[in-house]
C-alpha cells in the first residue's frame, strides 16, 4: 500500500469547516484513499473513501487531486465531539482480507 | 453500518496469567476479521488476520504461540494473551470485513484495553 504523510496536529474553530490534509504521491491506479478517526480509547470509525471523484456524505467531503497524489478531508462544520486521530490511509478496496496501515495520522483538536 | 463488539472493554490480571478477548460481528458474519495493538500515543498496528475455519496469519513479529487466535464460527473471533506480561499492556482493536455495494470495508470494535500487573 502507498505511503501516506499527514500534519501531526491541526487546530480548528467550533463551527467551522476542518480541511484536514494527507499526501500520498506514490498512489497507484486502484487504490483508494480512505479516511477513518479514532476518538480517544475508543476504535477507529469509518469516515469516507474515494478513488478519484469527489465524494460526501452526512460526516464529510473527500477532495482528491487529479493527479491523485494527495487529498483532502472536510468536515463541513465542526463540534467538539470531531476531536479526534484522523487517519489517511491508501488501499486496494474490494480485494479484501488485508489488514489497514495506520500511520500516525492528524490530531485535530476542536476549539470552543 | 455494521456493528462488531468486542469483551471485555477492559481488563486486569496478573503476570503470568492468560487472558482471552472476544471479537463479534453482531449483524454480519465476517470471514476475515483481523487484530491489531495500540500503545500509548502511538498508532494502531497490525497483529494478524483471522480466517474462519483455518490458521490465523501473524505480522512480522508478532508471536503467534503468545497470541492464540480462533476464529471458530463466522461471527466470532477471540485473541488470547498467553502468559501475559506488563509489556503486553495495550489497547487491543478487532475489526471484521463486511461487503458493500461491490467493495470490503472493515469495521472496528470499541477496544479492549488490557492491564497486566
Amino acid at each position: 500500500d502507498a505511503k501516506t504523510t499527514q500534519p501531526p496536529s491541526m487546530d480548528c474553530a467550533e463551527g467551522r469547516a476542518a480541511n484536514l490534509p494527507c499526501n500520498h504521491s506514490t498512489i497507484s491506479g486502484n487504490e483508494y484513499v480512505y479516511w477513518y478517526r479514532q476518538i480517544h480509547s475508543q476504535g477507529p470509525q469509518y469516515i469516507i473513501h474515494g478513488l478519484k471523484n469527489n465524494e460526501t456524505n452526512e460526516m464529510a467531503s473527500l477532495i482528491i487531486t487529479e493527479d491523485r497524489k494527495s487529498s483532502t478531508l472536510i468536515l463541513p462544520h465542526a463540534t467538539l465531539r470531531d476531536t479526534a486521530v484522523y487517519y489517511c490511509i491508501v488501499r486496494f478496496s474490494g480485494g479484501g482480507a488485508d489488514g489497514l496501515t495506520f500511520g500516525k495520522g492528524t490530531h485535530l483538536i476542536i476549539q470552543p | 453500518g455494521a456493528v462488531v463488539s468486542q469483551h471485555p472493554s477492559w481488563v486486569i490480571c496478573k503476570s503470568g496469567t492468560s487472558v482471552k478477548i472476544e471479537c463479534r460481528s453482531l449483524d454480519f458474519q465476517a470471514t476475515t476479521m483481523f487484530w491489531y495493538r495500540q500503545f500509548p500515543k502511538q498508532s494502531l498496528m497490525l497483529m494478524a488476520t483471522s480466517n474462519e475455519g483455518s490458521k490465523a496469519t501473524y505480522e512480522q513479529g508478532v508471536e503467534k504461540d503468545k497470541f492464540l487466535i480462533n476464529h471458530a464460527s463466522l461471527t466470532l473471533s477471540t485473541l488470547t494473551v498467553t502468559s501475559a506480561h506488563p509489556e503486553d499492556s495495550s489497547f487491543y482493536i478487532c475489526s471484521a470485513e463486511f461487503g458493500l455495494a461491490g467493495y470490503n470495508e472493515q469495521f472496528f470494535g470499541p477496544g479492549t484495553r488490557l492491564t497486566v500487573l
